[in-house]
């Protein structure tokens, strides 16, 4: 059975700050995966897909990586914003559905 | 497009009363999932929709929990009868086939029993 586990589950760190969130799974074969935010109350945005044949994908201030032999994707943010703050998901897709992991809640502080 | 709609946001109902959830994908899109968000579960999956099928129902918890789709742009989660522990956040989701193809959420529906 696919499980996904994010860590931390809590991350706080001052304005400026390179960061990176990390996602594992237990299952390498997957379809892609996809890392979302969700702000307090609100719904899931979509921030980056990674097919299973990518290694990245880039937006913005935003990387996500993915190494499938090791059950590993990262997602790294760029010079920090207090509008980063939010809960960052990763989800992986080992056939249709997505499996989700519990998500980092990151705190960027002005 | 509007993106995935669903109503309502939110729904204060009693125990025993039956709650249903509604939802519109996004038009195109030919899988639905329906999700469950808890502070100790996180994000479930409870059921998904393929051309309109319900494909793995596995995710339901209970009887008391079923899902319709009767067309491509509207699909239907029902409690009856509703319970306190079935408080939570629902959300509906849709994608298309293939492997560069993103699943968007819709706002969710907080669902409160009493």
């Amino acid at each position: 059975k696919q499980e996904v586990t994010q860590i931390p589950a809590a991350l706080s760190v001052p304005e400026g700050e390179n960061l990176v969130l990390n996602c594992s799974f237990t299952d390498s074969a997957i379809y892609n995966l996809q890392w979302f935010r969700q702000d307090p109350g609100k719904g899931l945005t979509s921030l980056l897909l990674i097919q299973s044949s990518q290694r990245e994908q880039t937006s913005g201030r935003l990387n996500a990586s993915l190494d499938k032999s090791s059950g590993r994707s990262t997602l790294y943010i760029a010079a920090s914003q207090p509008g980063d703050s939010a809960t960052y998901l990763c989800a992986v897709v080992p056939g249709t559905a997505l499996i989700f992991g519990k998500g980092t809640t990151l705190s960027v502080s002005s | 497009d509007a993106g995935v709609i669903q109503s309502p946001r939110h729904e204060v109902t009693e125990m025993g009363q039956e709650v249903t959830l509604r939802c519109k994908p996004i038009s195109g899109h030919d899988y639905l999932f329906w999700y469950r968000q808890t502070m100790m579960r996180g994000l479930e999956l409870l059921i998904y929709f393929n051309n309109n099928v319900p494909i793995d129902d596995s995710g339901m918890p209970e009887d008391r929990f079923s899902a319709k789709m009767p067309n491509a742009s509207f699909s239907t989660l029902k409690i009856q009868p509703s319970e306190p522990r079935d408080s939570a956040v629902y959300f509906c989701a849709s994608s298309s086939r293939g492997e560069n193809t993103e699943a968007f959420f819709g706002q969710g529906t907080r669902l409160t029993v009493v």
